[in-house]
């Protein structure tokens, strides 16, 4: 079945660093989306990619779709004590229609 | 805002008891999805139903079934409750059957299984 593989698993940052983390996909995907979870919270839906090759930004908050179709990457400038959390990557394939697979999430730590 | 609403944040049961975790949503989402959740492995999809009494398994059904009478409601069962099933269980509701629409999650429901 479609796989979902999300890296690093862990990432600590000072306050100010950038942060990305990077998701590939076994297949290729007709959209990937992105969501965040605060310790102790549920996930949170971002943003959702479409497009090959497709770039978005949330104010700090960088978004790309891979020209493939079969990647992703986010990134965040200058991090923030409140960027701390779990972030997932989620994408549907061609034959996992309306189903979403998670990657396995990168827990962000953000030191002050 | 669209609310996703689980019936119980913490529960404790003993192994062999019939576990029923309910979930409601209340923006008439045609999708309801059940997803446990554990350390390293991200979110891993149980069940899943596009519509009233319709349901479809997703990539560890084994040992759960599911319940959708009503559009807002999705139960899901543990018939019989074994200790690998402690983990978190996330209901998530979205109104696209295409999937082109985020999912808003519920709080979660920590099952511990003893």
């Amino acid at each position: 079945g479609q796989q979902v593989m999300q890296i690093p698993q862990y990432q600590h940052v000072q306050e100010g660093e950038d942060f990305t983390t990077y998701c590939n996909s076994s297949t290729t995907l007709s959209n990937i989306q992105w969501y965040k979870q605060r310790p102790g919270g549920h996930p949170v839906f971002l943003i959702q990619l479409v497009k090959s090759g497709e770039v978005k930004k949330q104010k700090r908050l960088t978004f790309q779709f891979g020209e493939a179709k079969k990647n992703s990457s986010l990134h965040i400038t200058a991090t923030q004590t409140t960027d701390v959390g779990t972030y997932f990557c989620a994408g549907i394939g061609g034959t996992s229609y309306g189903k979403l697979t998670f990657g396995q999430g990168t827990i962000l730590t953000v030191h002050p | 805002d669209v609310k996703v609403t689980q019936s119980s944040r913490y529960l404790v049961k003993r192994t062999g008891e019939k576990v029923f975790l309910e979930c409601v949503q209340d923006m008439d989402h045609e999708n309801m999805f059940w997803y446990r959740q554990d350390p390293g492995l991200g979110l891993r999809l149980i069940y899943f139903s596009y519509d009233v009494k319709m349901k479809e398994k997703g990539d560890i059904p084994e040992g759960y079934s599911v319940s959708r009478e009503k559009k807002e409601r999705f139960s899901l069962i543990l018939e019989s409750a074994s200790t690998n099933q402690t983990s978190m269980y996330l209901c998530a509701s979205s109104r696209v059957r295409t999937g082109t629409a985020g999912y808003t999650f519920g709080s979660g429901t920590r099952l511990t299984v003893v």
